[in-house]
Order: structure tokens, then C-alpha cells, then sequence
């Protein structure tokens, strides 16, 4: 069965802090992305990867950063984090051929910054 | 962006068939139609994909019109473990790596 695992589901951090989001999946898939969703605003793309040490911006990657040393693993980096940052964020992961391939997500990290 | 349009909300009887429609008319011929649920406080699951034809699988079945300008989206027999907004995702933008696109989605609320 497919799974994708976010590190943590809940998570309180306080302004200015690095904070380092994980996400692991174990379908050996190329693709792999990182969002975030707030209410009446849907789902944001922040960052996505094609495959190991590749890296591209989404819509709003501002104050973000990745990390794709392993195919099974993506990290989001929160520079130094802004209460603005506050936020549900899901990590998702599809196999290469990106038109046609479903999207497998985890189940969040609910983010709060103080 | 390619802008898919759903019902707000809906209900459905437990046992019953819950059809869940979507128009997706700027659709273009090489699309696909993505259909995904989100139970509370879950990340998104995906359900079922399809272009042209009416693809079924352990979930649910999906009906896509000739024109491929609308979609249904069929529950055969929904449990109150059903109830979430369910969301038809317009296509993937390829420059972008296939980003997702979810609109407000349709709330299905499955009761006794």
C-alpha cells in the first residue's frame, strides 16, 4: 500500500526558530511535493522535485527552503519562522510520469508558530 | 488555470449511491479529471482518474461525459466513514510538475 509519512502531526514553534519539516515515502516514486493548505485559500504548491538534489519554486516558496538528498525523503525548511507560516502542511509524492500519476499524500503537519 | 465547478454541499443516505458531480469545461482533449476526498483533519486521498472513458475501482466509479465537459464522481454504497469534501482537481499543469489544483470542493455529508 502506498504511504507517505509527515514526521509530526502537530508541531508548536516560536518566531524566528529553523524549523525542519520531514517527509518520507516508500513507493520509490520521482516526484515529490510539498503544500500547504489554509482555509478558503485550498491548497498552495510551495516547492516540488523531479528527483534526488533537484529542486523547483512553486507558487510561494518565499521563506521556504528543501532538501532532496535521498529519493525517499523531502524536507521543508522554514528559515526563520513567522506566525504568518502557520499552517497545515502536506507532503505528497507520484511516480515520474507526472501527467498521469496520482498524487499520494500524508496525513499533515499542523504547524503554529507563537 | 483550468477552474473546476462543484456543489458546495451534499447528502446521502447510508447504504444509498452518492453521485458527486463536477463541470470542467476548459478541460482540454489530452486531460485527465482527478477525483480526491478529504477526511477532517486528514491529507487528501486520492480516489479514482480517468479521460475519456468510465474507469470503476475498489472505491468508487467515474463517469466521464462524451464531451468530457463534466464528470460523476459514484459512491455505490456510502458509509458514514464517507463523509468529506470531495474535491475534482482540473489538470495538471506540466511546467509546474503536475501542481494540484483544488478548488472548494463538494462537502458530503453521509447520515444514518
Amino acid at each position: 500500500d502506498v504511504k507517505v509519512t509527515q514526521s509530526s502531526r502537530y508541531l508548536v514553534k516560536r518566531t524566528g526558530e529553523k524549523v525542519f519539516l520531514e517527509c518520507v515515502q516508500d513507493m520509490d516514486h520521482e516526484n515529490m511535493f510539498w503544500y500547504r493548505q489554509d482555509p478558503g485559500l485550498g491548497l498552495r504548491l510551495i516547492y516540488f522535485s523531479y528527483d534526488v538534489k533537484m529542486k523547483e519554486k512553486g507558487d510561494i516558496p518565499e521563506g521556504y527552503s528543501v532538501s532532496r538528498e535521498k529519493k525517499e525523503r523531502f524536507s521543508l525548511i522554514l528559515e526563520s519562522a513567522s506566525t504568518s507560516q502557520t499552517s497545515m502542511y502536506l507532503c505528497a509524492s507520484s511516480a515520474r510520469d507526472r501527467g498521469h500519476q496520482p498524487q499520494h499524500f500524508g496525513d499533515g503537519t499542523r504547524l503554529s508558530i507563537l | 488555470d483550468a477552474k473546476t465547478t462543484q456543489p458546495p454541499s451534499m447528502d446521502c443516505a447510508e447504504g444509498r449511491a452518492a453521485n458527486l458531480p463536477c463541470n470542467h469545461s476548459t478541460i482540454s482533449g489530452n486531460e485527465y479529471v482527478y477525483w480526491y476526498r478529504q477526511i477532517h483533519s486528514q491529507g487528501p486521498q486520492y480516489i479514482i482518474h480517468g479521460l475519456k472513458n468510465n474507469e470503476t475501482n475498489e472505491m468508487a466509479s467515474l463517469i466521464i461525459t462524451e464531451d468530457r465537459k463534466s464528470s460523476t464522481l459514484i459512491l455505490p454504497h456510502a458509509t458514514l466513514r464517507d463523509t468529506a469534501v470531495y474535491y475534482c482537481i482540473g489538470p495538471f499543469i506540466y511546467n509546474q510538475g503536475g501542481k494540484l489544483i483544488f478548488g472548494q470542493g463538494t462537502e458530503l455529508s453521509v447520515k444514518p
